[in-house]
């Protein structure tokens, strides 16, 4: 098994512009999981899906944070329009079970916002 | 959602010394979960904790949950510079939200 898939691996972009992070779970988990992290805040759950339907997206920190599943082996998460403080390591994860089942990770993105 | 505390925040050892992590809720857990992040790398699964004074053992890796399921602990014994990583414990909410909700984590270095 490839494991969970994300790209890009690193992304520079300039703020005020659009990002775009992808995400492939390993086939046959039913739970993807977006997470930020950084140095202050830790790893932070961002939203998560079931059956390519968002459940909890109480992590999002605003409006300008999207993420969509349109399949079970696909998902993005979008930043429009970036700034400087969404700079992190962002991590997909996918799970057979959420909470109660091991999250494989993906080896994430980290996104520079200048 | 609950927050698990950690400690400490970092750790550095001298190669063969022992070294131990905990993880403190001020509330009952459902189940605790260990993962270990390289330098530069991902979470990867560790090990998960369920029952009350649970004790589970991966080669130099001693996991333990506490009999009231408020506490864990992680403990390496005679360390290696492959251990180096931040250990981190997850908790899951309780309800129907099954999501995991990670401690800040401790930083392990290594002397060697």
């Amino acid at each position: 098994d490839a494991g969970v898939i994300q790209s890009p691996r690193h992304e520079v972009t300039e703020m005020g512009q659009e990002v775009t992070l992808r995400c492939k779970p390993i086939s046959g988990h039913d739970y993807l999981f977006w997470y930020r992290q950084t140095m202050m805040r830790g790893l932070e759950l961002l939203i998560y899906f079931n059956n390519n339907v968002p459940i909890d997206d109480s992590g999002m920190p605003e409006d300008r944070f999207s993420a969509k599943m349109p399949n079970a082996s696909f998902s993005t998460l979008k930043i429009q329009p970036s700034e400087p403080r969404d700079s992190a390591v962002y991590f997909c994860a996918s799970s057979r079970l959420a909470g109660v089942d091991e999250q494989f990770f993906g080896p994430g993105t980290r996104l520079t916002v200048l | 959602g609950q927050q698990v505390m950690q400690i400490p925040q970092y750790q550095h050892v001298q190669e063969g010394e022992d070294f131990t992590t905990y993880c403190n809720s001020s509330t009952t857990l459902s189940n605790i979960q260990w993962y270990k992040q390289r330098p530069g790398g991902h979470p990867v699964f560790l090990i998960q904790l369920v029952k009350s004074g649970e004790v589970k053992k991966q080669k130099r890796l001693t996991f333990q949950f506490g009999e009231a399921k408020k506490n864990s602990s992680l403990h390496i014994t005679a360390t290696q510079t492959t251990d180096v990583g931040t250990y981190f414990c997850a908790e899951t909410s309780g309800g129907s939200n099954y999501k995991l909700t990670f401690g800040k984590g401790t930083l392990l270095t290594v002397n060697p």
